[in-house]
């Protein structure tokens, strides 16, 4: 089956720091990559869609110029929390599907720390 | 925008007690998909439905989706320790956006 790695697992940085975190697609090519953000005993929020060769579509509300996302290529999104401060804390979770009517695959997720 | 409310927010049972979650839409939905997330996990497709009216099942698990596609349900029959978890609905069109309900946590007392 498709395979999402993310990494890394788990990050603590300092208040200001910035912080990149990976995705990538294992086995399968993913021209749309989607990142979402949880908070403690919450659901996950959709922040943002990546698309490969193009800008990434926000959702209302995520600063663009905060979380900072590039689709290089078609197995790999970066997401870089940018000047990172401690509400930046959460469990950050990419996905991927190989077509509609497929279930959507996600990374194990990123847990931020910011100190 | 999309919206899907599901209730209870948690669920507490005793071990062989069964379990439901339902998720309700102000509008038709194309489609339903169900996510697992264990504690401390991510979460983990179970399964999607796109008919109206269609029930589909997984070992102890039933999938529902309404008549009017606007509601869908997961049952839990005799529910085990490994059942822990929270389970969410969510809907997605054409490989965009899955929208997420709030999610219900279901706790098992063993």
């Amino acid at each position: 089956g498709a395979v999402v790695s993310q990494h890394p697992s788990w990050v603590i940085c300092k208040s200001g720091t910035s912080v990149k975190i990976e995705c990538r697609s294992l086995d399968f090519q993913a021209t749309t990559m989607f990142w979402y953000r949880q908070f403690p005993k919450q659901s996950l929020m959709l922040m943002a869609t990546s698309n490969e060769g193009s800008k990434a579509t926000y959702e209302q509300g995520v600063e663009k110029d905060k979380f900072l996302i590039n689709h290089a290529s078609l197995t790999l999104s970066t997401l870089t929390v940018t000047s990172a401060h401690p509400e930046d804390s959460s469990f950050y979770i990419c996905s991927a599907t190989t077509g509609y009517n497929y279930g959507y695959t996600f990374g194990s997720g990123t847990r931020l720390t910011v100190v | 925008g999309q919206q899907v409310m599901q209730i209870p927010q948690y669920q507490h049972v005793q071990e062989g007690e069964d379990f439901t979650t339902y998720c309700n839409s102000s509008t038709t939905l194309s489609n339903i998909q169900w996510y697992k997330q264990r504690p401390g996990g991510h979460p983990v497709f179970l399964i999607q439905l796109v008919k109206s009216g269609e029930v589909k099942k997984q070992k102890r698990l039933t999938f529902q989706f309404g008549e009017a596609k606007k509601n869908s349900s997961l049952h839990i029959t005799a529910t085990q320790t490994t059942d822990v978890g929270t389970y969410f609905c969510a809907e997605s069109e054409k490989a965009q956006k899955l929208v997420f309900g709030q999610g219900t946590r279901l706790t098992i007392n063993p």
